[in-house]
């Protein structure tokens, strides 16, 4: 079965550069959340959306910015990039934001030099 | 505020040992979603279980079992006869029906000894 697809899987940037990442929802999903995940820590939740429309909003730094494009993919833009933001950057999608059930992609690993 | 809770930081079992991981969840809704996830050394998350506020049902998967009691608040996961493959971190997690995010407890590193 089709799962979310997240590019890349690895990215090295340097301090204030930018950063776009890219997912791929599951066929037929027209929800996408985006979660950070810094090292040894849980995921935390940035944005999400639905049906191309922001649904809700977390933790995520002004520097930060995301969308949905009109065939449900997302990007992650990411300017002025931190030491502190690196991390494992997951993306997950759902059928519907009532479902609930989310299924992560496999991440995409950011490192900030 | 929801909040989920995982005491176990980590735990160590021998293979074929039965492990509880244990996750203690705070919300103010009626309605929410509980979850599973496996996070196993590669990194992804793996999709284990939902379970709605409104099931209290036990659920077994085969070597897996959730045990979810309202009263106390905690939705606990037991691996029967657990295998080297189980290694890995696993996390709780709560949603409510108000908002969209999901919100993780700090994860349990289960590491199973042959």
């Amino acid at each position: 079965a089709a799962g979310v697809i997240q590019s890349p899987r690895h990215l090295i940037k340097e301090k204030r550069e930018t950063a776009t990442l890219k997912c791929y929802p599951i066929p037929r999903h027209d929800t996408v959340y985006w979660y950070q995940q810094g090292p040894g820590q849980d995921p935390q939740f940035l944005i999400s959306f639905y049906e191309k429309m922001q649904s809700d909003k977390g933790s995520i730094p002004d520097r930060f910015s995301a969308q949905q494009f009109s065939d449900y993919h997302s990007e992650l833009n990411m300017s002025s990039l931190e030491l502190g933001d690196s991390a494992l950057y997951f993306c997950a999608s759902s059928l519907g934001v009532q479902t609930r059930e989310q299924y992560f992609g496999p991440g995409t690993r950011l490192t900030v030099t | 505020a929801q909040k989920v809770t995982q005491a176990q930081t980590e735990i160590s079992v021998v293979e074929k040992e039965d492990v509880t991981l244990d996750c203690v969840y705070e919300t103010r809704d009626t309605t929410y979603y509980l979850f599973w996830y496996k996070q196993p050394p590669s990194g992804e998350l793996v999709f284990l279980i939902r379970r709605n506020s409104f099931d209290e049902q036990n659920e077994i998967s085969g070597r897996y079992s959730w045990n979810f009691q309202k009263s106390t608040s905690s939705f606990n996961f037991t691996i029967t006869a657990s295998q080297v493959v189980d290694s890995a971190v696993y996390f709780c997690a709560l949603s409510e029906v108000r908002g969209n995010d999901m919100r993780f407890g700090a994860g349990t590193r289960l590491t199973v000894k042959p």
